[in-house]
């Protein structure tokens, strides 16, 4: 998995827009861009992966630029049910991978009221 | 579906003993995987399984072992408990690694060795 680069904590408030980056500027050409959130006491709980451009889902949307060497994870409308680590990870799941990974110290987001 | 579940959701040890954590998943998963969760840090891999009876050592294996008799449920054992394995550890499992990295984790058992 190539290594990433993500904020440590970030804070924000109740219905504001979060976005998260996430510098990987050795990516590989088969890597993909893959987030997981992370409650206090849970396991981790994939939200959301992107190849390139955009992403979205009901949870999250996925910016990619053209170059690949960054990713932003927009949350919009934040809630404090919102609050979590977020990890950005790196890395092509095929082959002899077999999906393994690799976490970092992740994003640590704090909701405020 | 329950998901992936793990047995039990916590245990202290006393140094030397043994014990063996049980996941069980039923979404009918390939892969699966132990990693371990200590204070403050991401998940490291510990042992993974890409189909039933084959297993294969993750970035952290010592000091455990791990077996997958059935598709279903991937067992990982500490046969001489350590203090430094106070952890949390959680099982993971996934339909296919192909294009894809979606895995689904249970909730995790945290383990105390004294």
């Amino acid at each position: 998995l190539a290594k990433t680069t993500q904020p440590i904590s970030m804070d924000s408030y109740e219905g504001q827009e979060v976005n998260i980056t996430c510098s990987h500027n050795n990516i590989a050409t088969n890597d993909y861009i893959t987030w997981y959130q992370q409650f206090p006491s849970q396991g981790p709980r994939f939200i959301i992966q992107g190849y390139k451009t955009k992403v979205t889902n009901e949870v999250a949307s996925l910016f990619i630029p053209a170059d690949r060497k960054s990713s932003t994870l927009s949350l919009p409308r934040v809630s404090l049910s919102d609050t979590a680590v977020y990890y950005c990870l790196v890395g092509d799941p095929g082959g002899t991978s077999y999906g393994k990974l690799t976490f970092g110290q992740g994003t640590i987001l704090t909701v405020h009221p | 579906n329950a998901g992936v579940t793990q047995t039990p959701k916590f245990r202290v040890l006393k140094t030397g003993q043994s014990m063996t954590l049980l996941c069980a998943q039923d979404m009918n998963h390939e892969y699966m995987y132990w990693y371990r969760q200590d204070p403050g840090m991401g998940l490291r891999l510990i042992h993974y399984s890409v189909g039933e009876g084959t297993t294969a050592k993750g970035e952290v294996p010592d000091g455990y072992n791990v077996s997958r008799l059935k598709k279903q449920n991937f067992l990982l054992g500490l046969e001489s408990a350590a203090p430094s394995q106070t952890s949390v550890y959680f099982c993971a499992s996934s339909y296919t690694t192909r294009l894809s990295y979606e895995q689904y984790f249970g909730p995790g058992t945290r383990l105390t060795v004294t």
